[in-house]
Formats: structure tokens, sequence, C-alpha cells
């Protein structure tokens, strides 16, 4: 089955860096496209970023364009999320999540989330 | 953006009654919207995409209806794991949005 495993997360001073990671197993990580979602304490869901299933292309929310990047190891089955500048504002859950398909921005599978806190 | 406003906020509803939910866009969305259940330190799940279409899993009592700029979700009975926080989403603009959420509540 579709298992998506998160971590990375913790706690970073504001303007340092983290990198997320997911390890996906239970379906062909190749074939699809990954995003990556987050929610803050008590909070909706915002979208953050995409890769597409090759890596070729990524697009990213305003909130985090030029501070974030991501990226895929398909050799690994494994999505990243480097994380620069943090700001308080980025304190949030943050799930990997399966495309439906290609890229859809549709997510039918989402990890159990890694919690990250932005503060001094 | 898009905005998606969920109403009501919150429901309170039994075990076995209908619950309608309703999500409204700012703008035109198309069919291309979603909804996903999310249950207290779970993560998301999707029951329905592009406005009326089950998920591979998701019972038949969830069904999802609308386009253009008003939708709905319905549960036709409510069971007991149904009580939760709802969510709508649309792919049609960027960016991709979600509305607040509709929690749903045993009464």
């Amino acid at each position: 089955q579709v298992q998506l495993v998160e971590s990375g997360g913790g706690v970073a001073q504001p303007g340092r860096s983290l990198r997320l990671s997911c390890a996906a197993s239970g379906f062909n990580f190749s074939n699809y496209g990954m995003h990556w979602v987050r929610q803050a304490p008590g909070k909706g869901l915002e979208w953050v970023a995409v890769i597409s299933y090759d890596g070729s292309n990524k697009y990213y929310a305003d909130s985090v364009k030029g501070r974030f990047t991501i990226s895929r190891d398909t050799s690994k089955n494994t999505l990243y999320l480097q994380m620069n500048s943090l700001r308080a504002e980025d304190t949030a859950v943050y799930y990997c999540a399966k495309d439906r398909l290609g890229i859809t921005y549709y997510f039918d599978y989402w990890g159990q989330g890694t919690l990250v806190t932005v503060s001094s | 953006e898009i905005v998606l406003t969920q109403s009501p906020a919150t429901l309170s509803l039994s075990p076995g009654e209908r619950a309608t939910l309703s999500c409204r866009a700012s703008q035109s969305v198309s069919s291309s919207l979603a909804w996903y259940q999310q249950k207290p330190g779970q993560a998301p799940r999707l029951l329905i995409y592009d406005a009326s279409n089950r998920a591979t899993g998701i019972p038949a009592r969830f069904s999802g209806s609308g386009s253009g700029t008003d939708f709905t979700l319905t549960i036709s009975s409510l069971e007991p794991e149904d009580f939760a926080v709802y969510y709508c989403q649309q792919r049609s603009n960027w960016p991709r949005t979600f509305g607040q959420g509709t929690k749903v509540e045993i009464k």
C-alpha cells in the first residue's frame, strides 16, 4: 500500500534552514507529481510546492518562492523540501502528498506530517 | 486569488442523519474542486475530485455536486467515523487554495 513518511522537522531560529524528507513506497514514485502542503497550528491547509514526475517542473506558492526548493531523488524514492530563510509564519505541520495522476493538484495520499517550528 | 468559503463553520448532527456541506468560490472554478476529510491528529484524506468523482475506496454515502461557484458535499447517513473537519480545494486557478473547513460534530 502507498506509504509516505516525512522526517526532518524540528525547531529552527528565524533566518535558519531546515530540510524535510519524504520517503515513498507502495507505488511507482517516478510516475507521479509530488507536493508539499502545510497546516499552521489550528489552521487550514496551504499548498506549498509541487514537482513533476521527472523533476523537470517545479512550482511554488508565492509565500515560499525564492526561499524553499522542492526536489526528488527517484533512486531513493524520496521527496525533499529545502527551507531557507525561515520565518515565524512558516511554523506548521508539513505534509508530503502524492498527486492523483501526473500533476492534477489533487492529493490522493498524504504522509503523517512533520512539525516545523520557527522560533527564537 | 480564488477564495473558497465553506458553510456552515460547524454542523452538529447525530449518527444516521444527512450532512450537507457547502463550498462557494469567489469566481468560477468549473468542476475543478476536491473535498478532503481530516480527523484530529491525522492527515487529510481525499474524498471527491472534479466536483463529483469519489476517490478510490471512498464509501458511496459520500457524494459531491456542483460546478462554477457553488459546490456541495453530501454525506447521506452519518457514521460515527465521519465526524471530522472537511475542506474543499480548487485547482482551477493560481494559487491552488483550500476553504477554511467545516467541522461536523456529534450533536
